[in-house]
């Protein structure tokens, strides 16, 4: 059964970058039937996707985030990352990772990291 | 293309409820429709992938479909328990395979 974990600053200044990762551990990203993905949820309200990446390195980003947003993978330590630049108190939010997989059809998200709330504040 | 729940459904135990998931400037049917279970404090878990399939370990209580008619996918779940007190997200794809959400449906059971 596969494990994912974020983990980063809990705390990022306006303006700044925010950096997490994600570990993936009882599976390899090298998987070429999954992707892997960040979504965020602001405190009190719903799921909003920021994007994914498949182990070919091949990108997909929310159009809402793209011009800000990040992501990569490194096989080599089974993590993922997402960077996303010049935040504002709207980003602050719970950042989970989680892994898209298709069974038969779709993509569906099967596999969640427990989330880790990211706030942005001076 | 978006997806619009409910705010909130509430049912009593041992009844069905059904939470409805309506797809806008796109067809319900043109992309498979996930649905995703969040208890309090924790992350979300899939309870319906592909419209209407059920991930390992999610009872048959809950049961996918779709309705072209209406544009809506629908999330029922019968012989409701006090455990599936929860948000509801329903989840599909652009025609770009960029990820919607709703906007979740708050079930209680009382």
């Amino acid at each position: 059964q596969v494990q994912l974990q974020e983990s980063g600053p809990g705390l990022v200044k306006p303006s700044q970058t925010l950096s997490l990762a994600c570990s993936v551990s009882g599976g390899s990203i090298k998987n070429g039937s999954h992707y892997w993905s960040w979504i965020r949820q602001p405190p009190g309200q719903g799921l909003e996707w920021i994007g994914y990446i498949y182990f070919s390195g091949r990108t997909s980003y929310n159009p809402s985030l793209k011009s800000r947003v990040t992501i990569s993978s490194d096989s080599s330590t089974f993590q993922f990352s997402l960077k996303l630049d010049s935040v504002t108190a709207a980003d602050t939010a719970i950042y989970y990772c989680a892994r898209g997989h298709r069974a038969s059809w779709a993509y569906y998200l099967d596999s969640w990291g427990q989330g880790t709330l990211v706030t942005v504040s001076s | 293309f978006m997806l619009t729940q409910p705010h909130s459904v509430s049912e009593s135990p041992g009844k069905t409820v059904t939470i409805s998931c309506t797809g806008g400037g796109g067809g319900i049917a043109s992309n498979y429709v996930q649905w995703y279970q969040q208890r309090p404090g924790r992350a979300p878990t899939p309870v319906i992938y592909d419209d209407n399939q059920r991930p390992s370990g999610v009872p048959a209580r809950f049961a996918g479909s779709i309705d072209s008619s209406s544009n809506s996918a629908f999330l029922t779940i019968s012989g409701l328990q006090t455990e599936d007190e929860a948000v509801y997200f329903c989840q599909s794809y652009d025609d770009s395979n960029h990820v919607l959400f709703g906007g979740g449906t708050q079930l209680t059971v009382l």
